[in-house]
């Protein structure tokens, strides 16, 4: 199947910085990579679509100017986390989109990077 | 709005027991349905989908039943496995891809 990286896996960071997650598809083109949110016993929350050469579409409620999302590639896609608070702190996920025959997609699954802000 | 959600946050079953766990959505016009199984500190892992014109599909040991009557899925996992304690996940999509998560269940088998 399909393999999508994340990176880092984890980082630690002070309150005020930024912090950049990687999202890459390894063996296949993503025309759209989609980025989730999860705190702990819960579900993930889908936060912005992000397609390949275009402004990411985000969730209503998900701040853009604090979640900056890059989709420069087919392969890759960033998420940075702007002048993280410890309210940040969470697992994000990113998903990387295959087209299928009859218009519809199937996405595969990063393994998570965990994020505390200390 | 739209919405998935589970009955169960939490189920025990012993080793070698059918699994079952279930999913409501609101969303009639869902085109497919897919159930992830998400270990701890790791992505969703696909397990099984099905599409909305569909009743029932089997994979290996999982089989996937969907009633658009009553606006429910659910997951049956044939003998169980230590292996198979997970939080599991059903989401429901549409042809623009996005994805909605449920709340997700919380399986423990005890060997």
């Amino acid at each position: 199947g399909a393999v999508v990286s994340q990176h880092p896996s984890r980082v630690i960071c002070k309150s005020g910085t930024s912090v950049k997650i990687e999202c890459r598809s390894l063996d296949f083109q993503a025309t759209t990579m989609f980025w989730y949110r999860q705190f702990p016993k819960k579900s993930l929350m889908l936060m912005a679509t992000s397609n390949e050469g275009s402004k990411a579409t985000y969730e209503q409620g998900v701040e853009k100017d604090k979640f900056l999302i890059n989709h420069a590639s087919l392969t890759l896609s960033t998420l940075t986390v702007t002048s993280a608070h410890p309210e940040d702190s969470s697992f994000y996920i990113c998903s990387a989109a295959e087209p299928l025959a009859g218009g519809s997609i199937e996405q595969f699954f990063g393994p998570g990077t965990r994020l505390t802000v200390l | 709005g739209e919405s998935v959600g589970l009955h169960l946050p939490t189920l025990s079953v012993q080793e070698g027991d059918n699994s079952i766990i279930n999913c409501a959505y609101s969303n009639s016009a869902s085109d497919y349905f897919i159930w992830y199984k998400q270990e701890s500190g790791k992505g969703p892992q696909f397990i099984i989908d099905i599409r909305s014109n569909m009743d029932k599909r089997q994979g290996q040991r999982v089989t996937v039943l969907l009633n658009k009557t009553v606006k429910h899925l659910s997951l049956q996992i044939a003998a169980t496995q230590p292996g198979d304690s997970a939080v599991y996940f059903c989401a429901h999509g549409n042809q623009g891809g996005k994805l909605i998560f449920g709340q997700g269940t919380e399986l423990s088998v005890k060997p």
